[in-house]
């Protein structure tokens, strides 16, 4: 398995907290993202980062925010959790276009639940 | 932009029926195309790349550029072939390199 860990694993987390899930890799990858993924809408970016202090939205960014200080970690907060929040995140990574076995690799996820 | 376009969210076939899982892209570059797996509760997987042209536990998919399709089949599906497949692009673009579609969730019947 690439080393791609994501913490905490599972966390339940009241209305209006703040939240961070954190990606650690091994593997000095550039690119990192983070998904969420709920039934019935499969898997939805919600940031992305190409570099260390490069990041940018994806479709679903609205209510997160996120920092990639080193290349190996990848936080994803939640400035004030809703129950809409409530989700499984996964981290990815992918290494440079080009490079011998492109591929994204991702995390075992996170079940967050806002009560 | 890229994008990546799965038009069923649910398949259901039953065992030894065949299946097909379509996948549409759009990308003005040279693509390189991934099918994704993940089996109940866990991390998604590297199923299959066109690159490598491989047919793994029986899937396979070819590019037609033409169409700008990526379709996954297999001939007769199994039971533990339930899982959700998802579809995936990457490109040269500095940003984003990594697209991945929404989903299709197969439901193999006994």
């Amino acid at each position: 398995d690439a080393g791609i860990t994501q913490s905490p694993r599972h966390k339940v987390t009241e209305t209006g907290t703040p939240v961070t899930l954190r990606c650690h890799q091994t593997e000095n990858h550039r690119y990192m993202y983070w998904y969420r993924q709920d039934p019935g809408h499969g898997l939805r970016l919600i940031h992305y980062s190409y570099g260390v202090k490069d990041t940018d939205k994806g479709e679903v960014s609205d209510g997160y925010s996120v920092s990639r200080s080193k290349t190996e970690d990848f936080l994803l907060t939640l400035e004030s959790a809703t129950s809409s929040q409530t989700s499984v995140y996964f981290c990815a990574i992918s290494p440079s276009r080009g490079q011998r076995n492109t591929e994204a690799f991702f995390g075992q996820g996170t079940r967050l639940t806002v009560v | 932009a890229q994008r990546v376009t799965q038009p069923e969210k649910l398949l259901s076939v039953f065992k030894g029926a065949p299946v097909e899982l379509k996948c549409n892209y759009s990308y003005s570059g040279s693509p390189e195309l991934f099918w994704y797996v993940q089996y109940s509760r866990q991390r998604l997987q590297l199923l299959l790349r066109h690159i490598s042209r491989e047919s793994i536990k029986g899937f396979t998919a070819d590019l037609n550029k033409g169409e700008t399709s990526f379709h996954l089949k297999k001939p007769f599906a199994q039971e533990e072939d339930s899982a959700m497949y998802y579809c995936a692009l990457s490109s040269d673009n500095y940003g984003q390199n990594f697209v991945f579609g929404p989903g299709t969730r197969l439901s193999v019947l006994p």
